[in-house]
């Protein structure tokens, strides 16, 4: 079975640090993308970055670019999101997803097709 | 950059009855890029629709996309009481905003 496992809630301050995680299961790490989308209280959906383990290629929506670092590590099938001084801003859901990219009668389709159930994060003084 | 816009914002309907919901692009995309995702609060998003028409594995044929260029529409036939949730258009790194299914 596919299986995405996330770290568990944190509670941080503003200006600390952070690393939260996301262990695959089920399949071959290195051959899939990992995507990170946030959502903040009460909010919709949005791309962070994606990165892809098997050489550790990583891509930013601008919007996330030098706020967050997307890393992994594939001796131990896992996915990271770090941060190096967090703001209240920063306080939401965190969800890790495979991105699939699959050929077929000629096309490339592309979709997130499993997902972990995501990482808490609340920043506060 | 390409911007997704999701519409109605909130669908008030009843179960039995059929949903009808429209994601619209800034500009042509390519269908095999667009998915749609079901929310249920207090979950993660689960894949409904991928290359805008082809239902994920498991997803009941009450689940239905269609679309090309610019227009997507996901259509619910006959609405079940767990299809109550918000629905996501996706293409690439673009959601659109989401659409809210609420019960009548």
């Amino acid at each position: 079975d596919v299986h995405l496992a996330q770290s568990g809630a944190e509670l941080k301050k503003p200006g600390e640090s952070l690393k939260i995680s996301c262990e695959a299961s089920g399949y071959d790490f290195t051959s899939s993308w990992i995507a990170w989308v946030r959502q903040m209280p009460g909010r919709g959906l949005e791309w962070m970055g994606i990165i892809y383990p098997g050489d550790s290629d990583a891509r930013y929506s601008p919007s996330f670019q030098g706020q967050v670092t997307i890393s992994a590590d594939k001796s131990i099938s896992t996915a990271f999101l770090q941060w190096t001084s967090l703001k209240a801003s920063d306080t939401a859901m965190y969800y890790c997803a495979r991105r699939m990219r699959r050929a077929a009668a000629g096309s490339f389709y592309y979709y997130m097709d499993v997902w972990g159930k995501g990482t808490t994060v609340t920043v506060a003084s | 950059e390409i911007v997704l816009t999701q519409s109605p914002g909130t669908l008030s309907l009843s179960p039995g009855e059929r949903a009808t919901l429209s994601c619209k692009a800034s500009q042509s995309v390519t269908s095999t890029y667009l998915g749609w995702y079901q929310q249920r609060p207090g979950q993660a998003p689960r894949l409904l629709i991928y290359g805008a028409s082809i239902r994920a594995t498991g997803i009941p044929d009450r689940f239905s996309g269609s679309g090309s260029g610019t227009d997507f529409t996901l259509t619910i036939s006959r609405l079940e009481p767990e299809d109550f949730a918000v629905y996501y258009c996706q293409q690439y790194g673009t959601f659109g905003q989401g659409t809210k299914l609420e019960v009548k």
